[in-house]
């Protein structure tokens, strides 16, 4: 068990529509970062959040957002769903602080979202 | 930019064998590099990583990765493969600036037979 959660573990849904991933960094982690993980694209970054603040972002779609909140979980949101956003959808978290950023990432177990 | 390669999809070994799984990158300046492990239905799990210092890097379960800057490697290694090593593997790069993404190669799946 990494010490991160992520709720909920499956996600169906219809095209079109828009859901709210949720994550739960390890306790002490100010850094949280997103990935999807299909079976063609591979294993794609999308966004980290530090301490609140959007700190790097990757391949993430202009229908999708996330933030970070004061308690330091964090939320993904992704709307006007598409039959090709189905995937698994990973929070990572780590420690790093505010210039360093060589820590390992603790992964989640994932969010399994299909889309109909 | 920086770009991670694993240039074998699936590699297959038998137990008891040494394997390398391998992982070459490109980045500006000196990389942190990382090896992570996803077994069927689970997130990654992280194996070691390279910051700095002696080129050669023990992790978790016995494996190990080679730091090569004049080749830019990173092969994850093991001396003595075992059945439950089976999974995917990820190579990981990210360069030191503090607001640099991270990214992971395509990902090899390693097969050990019994």
């Amino acid at each position: 068990d990494s010490g991160v959660t992520q709720t909920p573990k499956h996600l169906i849904t219809a095209t079109g529509q828009r859901v709210t991933l949720r994550c739960s960094p390890r306790s002490g982690d100010l850094s949280v970062y997103w990935y999807q993980q299909s079976l063609d694209q591979g294993l794609q970054f999308l966004i980290q959040y530090y301490n609140g603040e959007e700190r790097a972002k990757g391949n993430i779609l202009e229908r999708f957002s996330a933030q970070q909140f004061p308690d330091l979980h964090s939320e993904l949101n992704l709307s006007s769903l598409e039959l090709g956003d189905s995937a698994l959808y990973f929070c990572a978290s780590s420690v790093e602080s505010g210039t360093v950023s060589s820590y390992e990432q603790y992964f989640g177990p994932g969010t399994r979202l299909t889309v109909t | 930019a920086q770009s991670v390669a694993q240039p074998e999809d699936q590699v297959n070994v038998a137990e008891g064998n040494p394997l390398t799984v391998k992982c070459t990158y490109s980045v500006s300046g000196n990389p942190y590099l990382f090896w992570y492990v996803q077994y069927p239905n689970r997130g990654l799990q992280f194996l070691l990583k390279y910051i700095t210092g002696d080129n050669l890097v023990k992790g978790s379960y016995g494996f190990e990765a080679e730091f090569n800057k004049s080749q830019t490697s990173f092969h994850l290694k093991k001396p003595s493969a075992l059945v439950s090593d089976s999974a995917l593997y990820f190579c990981a790069v990210r360069d030191r600036s503090s607001a640099s993404k991270i990214i992971f190669g395509s990902g090899t799946r390693l097969s050990i037979r019994p």
